[in-house]
Order: structure tokens, then sequence, then C-alpha cells
């Protein structure tokens, strides 16, 4: 059974701190990894997805990083802002999608 | 516009009631997919359609029900055999396969 976990479960860094978020998972059979991003209350919405073939993916200020063989991904967010603070989960695709429980990021103004 | 609708934002529900939630896409994907979120766990898989008329099991089915009747939506109905039913509850939609999934706003269920 695939076990995707997310440590730490909460960081706080002050406004203009890269963050730097991450997952590992422990089966390495897998066909992608997503990022998303979840605020209070609301949905997910994803942020960036790795396939198993690539060692990473960039969009803006976000970079995400895939060692498939160690089974660990990176989300690194660079110069935060506090639009930033939000509730980061990464998911590990096979024969379904596998989430973890998340790192809630507060940024500081 | 296009996306996913899930309603009610907000559901309280009796002790031995059942209540259905309800999700609605309108881009056009034939799979869809509910899962249960719980403070401190990560997104469980509940019930799951690849295509019109057929459904699967998740790893927590005890207690739901679904139907998908039309491709549009996929209603998920919490049953009184769900011992502890209250959780945020979302749903999803893709083309299938790996495809990324696209998730709806979320219903909050809370049992009285």
């Amino acid at each position: 059974k695939q076990e995707v976990t997310q440590i730490p479960a909460a960081l706080s860094v002050p406004e203009g701190e890269n963050l730097v978020l991450n997952c590992s998972f422990t089966d390495s059979a897998i066909y992608n990894l997503q990022w998303f991003r979840q605020d209070p209350g609301k949905g997910l919405t994803s942020l960036l997805l790795i396939q198993s073939s690539q060692r990473e993916q960039t969009s803006g200020r976000l970079n995400a990083s895939l060692d498939k063989s160690s089974g660990r991904s990176t989300l690194y967010i660079a110069a935060s802002q506090p639009g930033d603070s939000a509730t980061y989960l990464c998911a590990v695709k096979a024969d379904k999608l596998s989430f973890g429980a998340g790192t809630t990021v507060t940024v500081r103004a | 516009d296009g996306g996913i609708t899930q309603s009610p934002k907000y559901l309280f529900r009796k002790e031995g009631q059942n209540v259905t939630l309800s999700c609605e896409q309108n881009l056009n994907h034939d799979a869809m997919y509910w899962y249960r979120q719980d403070p401190g766990q990560g997104l469980r898989l509940i019930y799951y359609s690849q295509i019109v008329n057929d459904f699967q099991k998740g790893d927590i089915a005890e207690g739901y029900s679904v139907s998908r009747e039309k491709k549009e939506s996929f209603p998920l109905t919490v049953t009184s055999a769900q011992k502890n039913p209250t959780a945020f509850y979302l749903c999803a939609s893709n083309y299938g396969g790996t495809d990324t999934q696209y998730f709806g706003p979320g219903t909050r269920l809370t049992v009285l």
C-alpha cells in the first residue's frame, strides 16, 4: 500500500523567504506526482504535475523536483508572499491517487 | 465557465438520516471521484466512476452509495450506516487514466 508523508505538518516563515516543502512516498512504481494547493474550506487547485520520467517542473516561482528511486519530491516556492499561505498537498498516481496529509504554510507579512 | 460544482456547501444531518451530496461537471470528463478529507489526514477515496452507469468502490466505501446515470453528474449518498460521517467531502473529475484531477469546492457535512 502506498504511503505518502509530508513533513513538517506546519511551517511559518517571514515574507520573502524561500519555502521548501517535502513529500516522501513508499512505492516508487508511480506514473506521476502532483502538488496541489488548498485554501481553508476550499477545494484543491493543481500547481504542478511531474511525470515519472521527469526530474522537475517549473511554473513561475514554483519548482518541483522528483527523485523516484528514493521516493522523494520537493516543492520550492521562491520569495514567499502572504498570498502563498495555504495547505500544500502532494499526491502520487499509481493504480489510484494517494495523498499526503499536507503542509500548512503561513507567510508572515 | 467550465468547472465542477458541489452543493450544498454546508450540510447538517441528524443521526439515522441519509443525505445526498451533489456533484456536477461541465468539463466533458469521463471519470469522476469522491474523496473524504479529515483533519490531519490525506484525502481518502470513497467511490469512483470511469464511465456512465459504472462505478467502483474506493478505500472507504462502507456506508456510502453513488450513482452515475449521466456523464456530468455523480451524486454521493451518505447513509445511516456510515458511523462517523462528519468530514469535508470533495468531488473531482478528469478524462481518466493518469490525467490530472480537477476538484470541486467541497461540501462540509456535520452530524448533529
